[in-house]
């Protein structure tokens, strides 16, 4: 089945400077990438999403870009400010399959 | 406003008792699904359905049962076999299409064990 690794598990930038967090995947077949921002106490919320025909997408100052040969995808936060901070996931699937999340970025914008 | 309601927020659990999670949508999705959230861990599937009277299980579905008597409700059983119960469930539903649709997710219960 998928595997997805998510690194780092925890990153920490100044506010205003950007934020990478990258993850791999093991399924070639996998054509489906979403990216989840979950706050404390609540349930993930989808911030971003990136489907295997397209290399890159961007939405205001969160995009996701996508490596099928290196079977990878980053999420990159710019300007960061204060409420960017959660914990962040990855996930990966195909068709209307099953998703496979990574184990979480803990993000922290240091004012 | 449509949206994923899932209670109770909190619940405790007796050694040898089985609870119920609720999770009800008024976003008329056909699929629905049961996720596990442990500390320091991804999101793991339970079960998860994509029609009314049809489920299938995820990758850690021992010890849960589920049911989908209704379009709006998926409720989840976590029975006395489950040894481990304490942690953080999430429901989600979407779209049922060919491919991929995004997952919207209710706030979670936390369950514990007294």
């Amino acid at each position: 089945g998928e595997n997805v690794e998510q690194h780092p598990s925890t990153l920490s930038v100044q506010e205003g400077d950007s934020a990478v967090i990258k993850c791999t995947y093991s399924d070639s077949a996998s054509n489906y990438f979403p990216w989840y921002k979950q706050e404390l106490g609540k349930g993930p919320q989808l911030i971003i999403d990136i489907r295997s025909n397209v290399g890159e997408k961007k939405d205001q100052r969160i995009a996701v870009t996508l490596n099928k040969t290196a079977k990878h995808f980053s999420l990159h936060i710019t300007e960061t400010q204060p409420e960017d901070s959660a914990v962040y996931f990855c996930a990966a699937g195909f068709g209307n399959e099953k998703l496979t999340f990574g184990t979480g970025t803990r993000l922290t914008i240091i004012p | 406003d449509g949206g994923i309601t899932q209670s109770p927020k909190y619940l405790f659990r007796k050694e040898g008792q089985n609870v119920t999670l609720s999770c009800e949508q008024n976003l008329n999705h056909d699929a629905m699904y049961w996720y596990r959230q442990d500390p320091g861990q991804g999101l793991r599937l339970i079960y998860y359905s994509q029609i009314v009277n049809d489920f299938q299980k995820g990758d850690i579905a021992e010890g849960y049962s589920v049911s989908r008597e209704k379009k709006e409700s998926f409720p989840l059983t976590v029975t006395s076999a489950q040894k481990n119960p304490t942690a953080f469930y999430l429901c989600a539903s979407s779209i049922r299409d060919r491919d991929n649709q995004p997952q919207h997710f209710g706030d979670g219960t936390r369950l514990s064990i007294l």
